[in-house]
């Protein structure tokens, strides 16, 4: 089955500056990857997410980036500010692509955003 | 977005009982609904699909007779924790898709605490 490998597993970066998560992914068929923000005890959000016909995707400060030669992805935030604090999540699915199929997530990561 | 509940939002159950957790969509025909489940400080995992009427479709080492999962309605899957013990203590969380949709939605999750 699919495997996501997740890094960092903790980030801490300045207001304003930029954070980056990276994702790895095993299965060549995978064709969907959705980013998740998670707050403590809620429910995960997603915050962006990107199909296997795209290389790159913004909105905002957020945007992802897809290799899939390479099979990772990666999260960027830009202009951090204190409410980005959270655990976020990136997830593969293989199939139809979207949210007909079941979600692989990654460990995770707690970003930390110092004031 | 699309609207997903469950209720109860928190349970908690003596060693050996059953509980029941529901999943609704509120403002969509949900053909397609998941649940998760997370244990603290870690990440989600996909314990089983259910298409309206249809058997669900369980993940490799989950247990079918012990997460009885029913997906009678386009609104409605219920996900029953036979037997429950302290190791099935977690967070699980529903989400749902449906045909006019290609993302998932997720429901606040359920904390289950057995003792």
């Amino acid at each position: 089955g699919e495997n996501v490998e997740q890094h960092p597993s903790t980030l801490s970066v300045q207001e304003g500056d930029s954070a980056v998560i990276k994702c790895t992914y095993s299965d060549s068929a995978s064709n969907y990857f959705p980013w998740y923000k998670q707050e403590l005890g809620k429910r995960p959000q997603l915050i962006i997410d990107i199909r296997s016909n795209v290389g790159e995707k913004k909105d905002q400060r957020i945007a992802v980036t897809l290799n899939k030669t390479a099979k990772h992805f990666s999260l960027h935030i830009t202009e951090t500010q204190p409410e980005d604090s959270a655990v976020y999540f990136c997830a593969a699915s293989i199939g139809s692509g979207g949210g007909a199929d079941g979600l692989t997530f990654g460990k995770g990561t707690h970003l930390i955003i110092q004031p | 977005g699309a609207v997903v509940s469950q209720h109860p939002s928190r349970v908690i159950c003596k060693s050996g009982t059953s509980v029941k957790i529901e999943c609704r969509s509120l403002d969509f025909q949900a053909t397609t609904m998941f649940w998760y489940r997370q244990f603290p400080k870690q990440s989600l995992m996909l314990m089983a699909t259910s298409n309206e009427g249809s058997k669900a479709t369980y993940e490799q080492g989950v247990e079918k007779d012990k997460f009885l999962i029913n997906h009678a309605s386009l609104t409605l899957s219920t996900l029953t924790v036979t037997s429950a013990h302290p190791e099935d203590s977690s967070f699980y969380i529903c989400s749902s898709t449906g045909s006019s949709y290609n993302e998932q939605f997720f429901g606040p999750g359920t904390r289950l605490t057995v003792l």
